[in-house]
């Protein structure tokens, strides 16, 4: 258990859908990243929250959009779900200067039919 | 951040050293290198940073080149648990900012 919780594990729904993924970050994480990783396109960088405000911002498709909660949980809102939407969601949290690096959850896996 | 250039594949000898090479050329004097792995779709796990010296701990070794733009990560005795795709991330440490970038990282197989 790396201490980032992401549910729910598995997600199936239809074209034209909405979902909510959800990540509870490591115990004293302020920030809060969000991956997604399909088969053809390796890991990639959505978007950086800290602290309830948005850091970064990576390959986020403007269907797509996230927030940090003041409990500093993050959810991930996807809509008009495509079938290439289809892909595993990683959520990492860090601490302060994030010096060693990130903490990944184990993933919520998105299948769009 | 700077890019890295690593081989798509490797295999390795269970019980034998794993080095897995990365070039970064074009590293500055402020990135670190940083090593993932990521075993079969599962969240990817930190295995060591540095910055020029090499690191050792209960993982594995980072040996970085004098000049910064190479490196190598060392696995001293693989296992077939060992079997999975490595990250090698260059990046600039930020305080609250900044974030990982992955490229396609090295498939290692380790073989009985």
């Amino acid at each position: 258990d790396s201490g980032v919780t992401q549910t729910p594990k598995h997600l199936i729904t239809a074209t034209g859908q909405r979902v909510t993924l959800r990540c509870s970050p490591r115990s004293g994480d302020l920030s809060v990243y969000w991956y997604q990783q399909s088969l053809d396109q390796g890991l990639q960088f959505l978007i950086q929250y800290y602290n309830g405000e948005e850091r970064a911002k990576g390959n986020i498709l403007e269907r797509f959009s996230a927030q940090q909660f003041p409990d500093l949980h993050s959810e991930l809102n996807l809509s008009s779900l495509e079938l290439g939407d289809s892909a595993l969601y990683f959520c990492a949290s860090s601490g302060q200067g994030n010096f060693y690096g990130y903490t990944f959850g184990s993933g919520t896996r998105l299948t769009v039919v | 951040d700077a890019k890295t250039t690593q081989p798509p594949s490797m295999d390795c000898a269970e019980g034998r050293a794993a080095n897995l090479p990365c070039n970064h050329s074009t590293i500055s004097g402020n990135e670190y290198v940083y090593w993932y792995r990521q075993i079969h779709s599962q969240g990817p796990q930190y295995i060591i940073h540095g910055l020029k010296n090499n690191e050792t701990n209960e993982m594995a070794s980072l040996i970085i080149t004098e000049d910064r733009k190479s490196s190598t990560l060392i696995l001293p005795h693989a296992t077939l648990r060992d079997t999975a795709v490595y990250y090698c991330i260059v990046r600039v440490i930020r305080g609250s900012q900044g974030n990982l970038i992955f490229g396609k990282g090295t498939k290692l197989s380790v073989k009985p």
